[in-house]
């Protein structure tokens, strides 16, 4: 199976900073990796998809970036909203896996 | 327009198989991948497994000698059956759709294996 590594498993900012959020895969996945905010009690939402493609309705200050095994999640100019917890995930193999995630918090 | 919705028992006892649907609508089982995905308490997203549109199915190797997707398009509705269930498999589980990642998911159903 394809292992996700998401780093750093917490991120603590300020409203106003922009952030990287990384995942990285266990073998070369093209850019076969789409990125989810869930906040709490929520089900997750799509950001980004096939590692730098954008979703409607989402704020353009989400980008994503990355092919191979290297992938970054980038928020410009983080909002109050934004603290939740991020998730990658792949869909190159047939069995898809998704990265443990990353945590933004309020510092 | 297009919708999932998740359905089952709240509580199953440890040991005993658990079964869920997914009903959907606003679109066709046979154009569009069904996944399910759970989450443990406070823990990360776990992909399970897949309804492929064409009818073939794909598993998480971790479950997949405990676990079987099936679907009956005529009710737009796909199963998931879950045998010999413990404490760990606590969980709240979702139905997404997948296009292209998943734009598309239902609110989850919350499961707790407990006696």
């Amino acid at each position: 199976n394809i292992v996700l590594t998401q780093s750093p498993a917490t991120l603590s900012v300020t409203p106003g900073e922009s952030v990287s959020l990384s995942c990285r895969a266990s073998q070369s996945i093209s850019t076969s990796i789409h990125w989810y905010q869930q906040k709490s009690n929520e089900s997750p939402r799509l950001l980004i998809k096939y590692a730098s493609q954008s979703i409607s309705g989402i704020p353009s200050r989400f980008s994503g970036s990355g092919s191979g095994t290297d992938f970054t999640l980038s928020i410009n100019r983080v909002e109050s909203e934004d603290f939740s917890i991020y998730y990658c995930q792949q869909s190159y193999s047939s069995l898809y896996t998704f990265g443990a995630g990353t945590k933004l918090e309020l510092k | 327009q297009v919708q999932l919705k998740e359905s089952g028992p709240g509580l199953v006892q440890p040991s005993q198989t658990l079964s869920l649907t997914c009903t959907v609508s606003g679109f066709s089982l046979t154009s569009y991948h069904v996944h399910w995905v759970r989450q443990p308490p406070g823990k990360g997203l776990e992909w399970m497994g897949v309804m492929w549109s064409d009818g073939d199915t794909s598993y998480n190797s971790a479950l997949k000698s405990r676990l079987s997707i099936s679907r009956d398009t005529s009710k737009s509705q796909v199963f998931l059956k879950m045998s010999s269930l413990q404490t760990e498999d606590t969980a709240t589980y979702y139905c997404a759709r997948d296009r292209d990642g998943y734009y598309y998911w239902g609110q989850g159903v919350m499961v707790t294996v407990s006696s």
